[in-house]
């Protein structure tokens, strides 16, 4: 069992929709992580919260929107979705941004149409 | 920017033998972390590794950091079906890890 939790686990919807992944973890650690995954491939670095701040944001489009309500809490607000963004979207958790252990949810395989 | 190669990509083998993944920076790392993910599953942490020429072992799977920390490997003795999955080396840079492109392991009955 994983302690990093993620919801929903399966997300269709189309381009024109409004949708929000979410990822909690109750393990006190203060870095929170999205990461994309396409089938076959390592998974990519997406946004990194330190602190309930975000601290990384490697070029991903505004279609995707990260926010960080609480220590325990990440979202992924997603909006106008292009069918190449179907992936599983991975949230991690370390008990900081150091060289720390990440602690994987199961994901949410998302498709779009 | 730092860029890690991992070979394999894919590894076929018995049931029993042994099997090696390698990876291989072009610049020298301060730590490497291995991952683990199982078909259908998420990335699972194994290990870190930190100093030149570190050797650690976890049961049947040994880690290596090369004297150099410009590559690492792991090493599985006697396969088991278990070990069924990929193997991702993460090299750690600026606050973040960087995913290996991985090593897929098929355990053969």
């Amino acid at each position: 069992d994983t302690e990093v939790t993620q919801t929903p686990k399966h997300l269709v919807m189309g381009m024109t929709n409004k949708k929000s992944l979410k990822c909690e973890q109750h393990m006190g650690h203060r870095a929170m992580y999205w990461y994309k995954q396409k089938a076959k491939k390592p998974p990519e670095l997406m946004f990194v919260y330190s602190y309930e701040k975000l601290s990384i944001n490697e070029s991903v489009p505004s279609r995707f929107s990260p926010e960080c309500p609480n220590s325990s809490l990440l979202n992924l607000h997603l909006h106008a979705l292009q069918p190449e963004d179907s992936a599983l979207y991975l949230c991690a958790s370390s008990q900081d941004r150091g060289r720390q252990p990440q602690h994987f949810g199961d994901g949410t395989r998302l498709s779009i149409l | 920017g730092q860029q890690v190669m991992q070979i394999p990509q894919y590894q076929h083998v018995q049931e029993g033998e042994d099997f090696t993944t390698y990876c291989n920076s072009s610049t020298t790392l301060s730590n490497i972390q291995w991952y683990k993910q199982r078909p259908g599953g998420h990335p699972v942490f194994l290990i870190q590794l930190v100093k030149s020429g570190e050797v650690k072992k976890q049961k049947r799977l040994t880690f290596q950091f090369g004297e150099a920390k410009k590559n690492s490997s792991l090493h599985i003795t006697a396969t088991q079906t278990t070990d069924v999955g990929t193997y991702f080396c993460a090299p750690h840079r600026d606050d973040k890890i960087i995913f290996g492109k991985g090593t897929r392991l098929h355990i053969l009955p």
